[in-house]
């Protein structure tokens, strides 16, 4: 089974500078998909960030960029320019490829992340 | 609807009553999630819906969950004999059927049970 740990229980930056979040997960599949999920006070999980195993290249959305190290199993999200509404808790989630039964998340334990103004 | 609506937001129950969480996913995905989320825990899974085929409920943690899927569409998620461990926010997710991409999972707000 996949696991997926985020050893950062809670993180803290100061307004306008850079946060890098971290993520390991341990799979024997070469083929997989990595999310990062944002989660503010509203509870709703909002899809940050997407990664396909295969493609080598990082994944870039806007201020949200990730470090993708296959061989390393690992997969960080750096938020550049942060925000107040940045603030919430941030999920790192693993899916196995694509037409591999139910689509289901596999989710780590989260990331409390605060921004100081 | 434009997301997907959870109701009720927050529910406050009595150990041994029974509760029902209702889902409305985004209209047209025929896929449903349950997961639950426990206080400084990640979101665990807990059953899958996909068309007319037989759910997925292999994460359902005992006998006393339950969940049900009517014309393809609201889902029922329903504790029985609630207990405190119970106490966690219920999300429901939905996605389109099949074909390629990441499947992208489109979550609701929550249901906050809590068991007294």
């Amino acid at each position: 089974a996949q696991t997926v740990t985020q050893s950062q229980p809670e993180m803290s930056v100061q307004e306008a500078e850079t946060v890098t979040l971290s993520c390991t997960y341990d799979t024997s599949e070469s083929d997989y998909y990595l999310f990062w999920y944002k989660q503010p006070p509203s509870r709703q999980m909002i899809l940050v960030i997407r990664q396909e195993a295969y493609k080598q290249q990082n994944a870039t959305e806007n201020r949200f960029s990730v470090n993708f190290q296959k061989a390393a199993k690992s997969f960080s999200l750096k938020i550049s320019d942060s925000q107040l509404g940045d603030a919430a808790m941030y999920f790192c989630a693993y899916r196995s490829p694509s037409g591999a039964g139910s689509y289901q998340l596999t989710f780590g334990k989260g990331t409390k992340l605060s921004v100081i103004p | 609807g434009a997301g997907v609506s959870q109701s009720p937001s927050n529910k406050v129950t009595e150990k041994g009553k029974d509760v029902e969480l209702r889902c409305d996913p985004i209209s047209g995905h025929t896929a449903l999630y349950w997961y639950r989320q426990s206080l400084g825990q990640g979101l665990e899974f807990l059953i899958y819906f996909q068309g007319n085929s037989a759910p997925d409920k292999s994460g359902l943690p005992s006998d006393r969950f339950s969940a049900e899927r009517t014309g393809g569409s609201v889902s029922t998620l329903t504790i029985q004999r609630t207990q405190q461990e119970d106490s966690a926010v219920y999300l429901c997710a939905s996605r389109t059927s099949g074909g390629s991409g990441t499947g992208e999972l489109f979550f609701g707000e929550g249901s906050r049970l809590t068991v007294l």
